[in-house]
C-alpha cells in the first residue's frame, strides 16, 4: 500500500497570506489527523477528521481549519499567516476500528516557512 | 489530561553500545503507549506499541520497550545501537476521545551515535 502522501513538501509564504496543505491517507484509512511540529512546542495536535466530520480538535486558533472529503483525503488551511506558524505540518491516518486505538501512520510533512 | 515526559533531550552512545530511552507518562486509565522514530526531513515511523498483555513488547529494528505501571514508565531499549539509529525518538500516550484516540507526544529525545 502507498503511504500517507502530503503535498507540497515545502512552502514559503508571507505574513497575512493563507495556505492550504493536502494529505492523502493510506487506502482504507478513514481517520486523518494533523499535527504541528516546532522546535519550541514539539508535536501539537491540530484536529482529527473521520468520515468528513471533525471529531477532535486541539487548542489552536480559528485561523487553522480543515476538512475531509468523501475519499478520505484531507486539507488543512491556515489563514492570515503569522511568523509563528512556521513549522512542519504532519498528517497521519489510521483506521480506528472498534477499539479506536490503531497506530497513526505519518506522512513526511509539509515544511511551511512564513516570512 | 494525559502527558508524557522524556527526561533526556539528547543522548549520545557509541555504535555497538546498548541504549535505553526514558519515557514517563501520566494518564488516569490504562494507557495506550507508543514509540515513534523520526529521521531528518521525514515523518514519524512507529517502532512499537503497547495496548495490553505482555508488558515487554518487541518492535521493529531490534527495539523493545517495557511497560511498568508502578513507575508509569515505558522505556525503550536496544541491545546494540547502529549508526543508522541516529534520529529523534518520541514516546506517546493515547487517550480515548470521541470514538478514536488522540496521542499526546513527548518532546522527543535526540539520539547521537558515535562511530
Amino acid at each position: 500500500k502507498a503511504g500517507v502522501t502530503q503535498t507540497p513538501r515545502y512552502l514559503i509564504k508571507t505574513r497575512g497570506q493563507q495556505v492550504t496543505l493536502s494529505c492523502s491517507p493510506i487506502s482504507g484509512h478513514r481517520s486523518v489527523s494533523w499535527y504541528q511540529q516546532t522546535p519550541g512546542q514539539g508535536l501539537q495536535f491540530l484536529f482529527e477528521y473521520f468520515s468528513e466530520t471533525q471529531r477532535n480538535k486541539g487548542n489552536f486558533p480559528g485561523r487553522f481549519s480543515g476538512r475531509q472529503f468523501s475519499n478520505s483525503r484531507s486539507e488543512m488551511n491556515v489563514s492570515t499567516l503569522e511568523l509563528g506558524d512556521s513549522a512542519l505540518y504532519l498528517c497521519a491516518s489510521n483506521d480506528p476500528g472498534i477499539a479506536g486505538n490503531s497506530p497513526l501512520h505519518f506522512g513526511n510533512g509539509t515544511r511551511l516557512t512564513v516570512t | 489530561a494525559q502527558s508524557v515526559t522524556q527526561p533526556d533531550i539528547h543522548i549520545t552512545v557509541s555504535e555497538g553500545a546498548s541504549l535505553e530511552l526514558r519515557c514517563n507518562y501520566s494518564y488516569g486509565a490504562t494507557p495506550y503507549l507508543f514509540w515513534y522514530v523520526q529521521s531528518p526531513g521525514q515523518g514519524l515511523q512507529l517502532l512499537l506499541k503497547y495496548f495490553s498483555g505482555d508488558t515487554l513488547v518487541q518492535g521493529i529494528k531490534g527495539f523493545e520497550a517495557e511497560f511498568k505501571r508502578s513507575q508509569s514508565s515505558f522505556n525503550l531499549r536496544k541491545p546494540s545501537v547502529h549508526w543508522s539509529d541516529a534520529a529523534e525518538y518520541f514516546c506517546a500516550v493515547g487517550a480515548s476521545s470521541g470514538g478514536s484516540y488522540i496521542p499526546t507526544f513527548g518532546r522527543g529525545t535526540s539520539l547521537i551515535v558515535h562511530p
